[in-house]
């Protein structure tokens, strides 16, 4: 069974960095079948994709649109976790973020085992 | 980025009501669309993956269904512990894009 377990810092001033680590056991991050994703959701977006990382005999990134080249996921094999970085944090990151595996072993990739999520509050 | 338009963006229905979710991509995705559910302080569920596939353990009231443009999501009978927020996503292309969602709420 695959567990994601996340931590991170829930009040972060703004300019400054959100970061989130989250750690996974029951998979590997370097799986060649599975992505390792980051969402957020706020009232006012609903759920977003923010991002992901996968391995297929290199590293591979994606980010979502909206976070305009603030964002970077890293990859940690020796301890089997990945972690998110958000620079220049605004009110407008404020939201719960969750890390979450995605399934890629068969035709179409789909979000099956999620961190238990973290509020984050960006304010001064 | 495609986009996706789900419709309604709210409902009020009762327990054992047929309830049904529609979700339009802005471009051709086959059949990678996924359908999730949130309830409020829970992380998401996945209800049904490649359009109709049905994750294992989740109830067979829910179904999927579409291709390329236009699909559904189908409650047969709608119980207590369904009232949540329903999404619509994309994994055709990066990034995978949600719906803005549909939320179901008593009536």
């Amino acid at each position: 069974q695959v567990q994601l377990q996340q931590w991170g810092p829930g009040l972060v001033k703004p300019s400054q960095t959100l970061s989130l680590t989250c750690a996974v056991s029951g998979s590997d991050v370097a799986s060649r079948t599975a992505a390792w994703t980051w969402i957020r959701q706020s009232p006012s977006r609903g759920l977003e994709w923010l991002g992901r990382t996968y391995y297929r005999s290199t590293w591979y990134y994606d980010y979502g649109t909206s976070m305009k080249g603030r964002m970077t996921i890293i990859p940690d094999t020796a301890r089997n976790q990945f972690s998110l970085y958000v620079s220049s944090a605004t009110p407008e990151d404020t939201a719960v973020y969750y890390c979450v595996r995605a399934d890629c072993s068969g035709l179409v990739c789909y979000l099956d085992s999620w961190g238990q999520g973290s509020l984050v509050t960006v304010s001064s | 980025d495609i986009q996706m338009t789900q419709s309604p963006s709210s409902l009020s229905a009762s327990v054992g009501d047929r309830v049904t979710i529609s979700c339009r991509a802005s471009q051709r995705i086959g059949t990678h669309l996924n359908w999730y559910q949130h309830e409020a302080g829970k992380a998401p569920k996945l209800l049904i993956y490649g359009a109709s596939t049905l994750q294992s353990g989740v109830s067979s009231r829910f179904s999927g269904s579409g291709s390329e443009t236009d699909f559904t999501l189908t409650i047969s009978s709608l119980e207590a512990e369904d009232f949540a927020t329903f999404y619509c996503q994309q994994s055709f292309s990066a990034p995978h894009t949600f719906g803005r969602g549909t939320k179901v709420d008593i009536k």
